[in-house]
């Protein structure tokens, strides 16, 4: 059972470009859950989606940053005219149902560098 | 809202010792679910362990176990018989329940990185 798969893994952008990431879930699960991790400091949460439908977005910057998960297909976190301050890690992590009885399972992260 | 902190940013240990990781949280619920997760080198997030409010009991798993002190708000991380392979950063979340409403989101704390010595 493959895990959550996050692609790409190293992304560099220019100051102003478009950052796109995505995330597949692990295999029979419909909860997504977007974390970035700034340097030296914990992860903090973003967006928590299931599909079609965004349930929490209360960690979401109010400009530029956006968050869908389709009916088919992967989670996407898109990050528009990308600044210095977005290089990070951002993780995407998944789970079966709702509850935290149920292990949230995080995937690879991917690094963006914005130069 | 809820706050997470590790006060010890970095500690080191001998291969074979012991050593114990802390973490204090707050907040007003009193039902919520606590976590370690282990971040090493290749910067993946594992979950480590994980303990339920309502349990007295403290969690074990294998070389890891709790000690969680809930009326304290302390959840401390003790592992066993370290390894090389232990060596990484280590993140103390909370999550409150989904019956008080909201989302499952995880609070984390700033980590602390573990090295363990050959």
């Amino acid at each position: 059972n493959a895990g959550v798969m996050q692609n790409p893994r190293h992304l560099v952008r220019r100051r102003g470009q478009e950052a796109r990431l995505r995330c597949s879930p692990m295999k029979g699960h419909s909860h997504v859950y977007w974390y970035r991790q700034l340097p030296e400091e914990g992860l903090k949460f973003m967006v928590y989606l299931q599909k079609e439908n965004i349930i929490d977005e209360s960690g979401m910057p109010k400009e530029r940053f956006s968050a869908e998960f389709p009916k088919e297909g992967p989670s996407i976190l898109r990050i528009q005219q990308v600044v210095r301050g977005d290089s990070a890690a951002y993780f995407c992590a998944s789970s079966s149902q709702r509850g935290p009885g149920n292990t949230i399972y995080f995937g690879e992260g991917s690094w963006l560098t914005v130069v | 809202a809820q706050t997470v902190t590790q006060s010890q940013p970095e500690m080191s240990v001998q291969e074979a010792e012991t050593v114990t990781l802390s973490c204090t949280y707050d907040t007003s619920e009193n039902n919520y679910y606590l976590f370690w997760y282990k971040q090493p080198p290749s910067r993946q997030m594992i979950l480590v362990i994980r303990q339920e409010a309502y349990k007295q009991q403290n969690a074990t798993e294998n070389r890891f176990s709790v000690n969680f002190q809930k009326a304290a708000k302390s959840f401390s991380l003790k592992i066993s018989d370290s390894q090389l392979g232990d060596t990484a950063m280590y993140f103390c979340a909370f999550m409150r329940t989904p019956l008080q409403g909201g989302s499952e989101k995880l609070v984390f704390g700033k980590g602390m990185k573990l090295t363990v010595n050959p």
